[in-house]
């Protein structure tokens, strides 16, 4: 049974740019969940989603960031007109209902 | 609104001696606390939970403990090896299902 996966691992974006994340969840988990990992600080959280549904999004800024989680494929965090602040590790995590197993997560950098 | 606490921000203990972290939550309605055990560059691993209806939890030389009246939840490592090294969190889930709120995180050092 594959882990949580997401790519890319590595992702460099000049400023403006748009950047996408993909995550596909543990085989039988409906839910997932991305948080942000500034670096030597705690992750924070930014939305949960389950399969065409975002659940609660109450972490994700309002501007220049979506996410979705199709019927069919993997989930997508979109960041649109990257900024410095943007560079982070992001993880995404997936459950059954209950533990949250997280991915290796993409390291965003923005220059 | 919803807060996690985490203490200490780094801890250096030498090998076989005990570590213990400790969190405390905001929201009273949490009823799931998991620890997670990050090394460099790497995924959160999870290395033990607990449910709000359970006081003590144990796996091998790391147990949990929650306190719900007083909202605290430790971390306990028994006889520490060097490759128990890593950054610890602990997080709390408002919600059956949700978001988990994570503490800043506890830099664990065992010196051989």
């Amino acid at each position: 049974n594959a882990g949580v996966m997401q790519n890319p691992r590595h992702l460099v974006r000049r400023r403006g740019q748009e950047a996408r994340l993909r995550c596909s969840p543990m085989k039988g988990h409906s839910h997932v969940y991305w948080y942000r990992q500034l670096p030597e600080e705690g992750l924070k959280f930014m939305v949960y989603l389950q399969k065409e549904n975002i659940i609660d999004e109450s972490g994700m800024p309002k501007e220049r960031f979506s996410a979705e989680f199709p019927k069919e494929g993997p989930s997508i965090l979109r960041i649109q007109q990257v900024v410095r602040g943007d560079s982070a590790a992001y993880f995404c995590a997936s459950s059954a209902d209950g533990e949250q197993y997280f991915g290796p997560g993409t390291r965003l950098t923005v220059t | 609104g919803e807060n996690v606490e985490q203490h200490p921000s780094t801890l250096s203990v030498q090998e076989g001696d005990s570590a213990v972290i400790k969190c405390t939550y905001s929201d009273s309605a949490s009823n799931y606390f998991p620890w997670y055990k990050q090394e460099l560059g790497k995924r959160p691993q999870l290395i033990i939970d607990i449910r709000s209806n359970v006081g003590e939890k144990k796996d091998q030389r790391i147990a949990v403990t929650l306190n719900k009246t007083a909202k605290h939840f430790s971390l306990h490592i028994t006889e520490t090896q060097p490759e128990d090294s890593a950054v610890y969190f602990c997080a709390a889930r408002p919600n059956q299902g949700g978001k988990l709120i994570f503490g800043q995180g506890t830099e664990l050092s065992v010196k051989p």
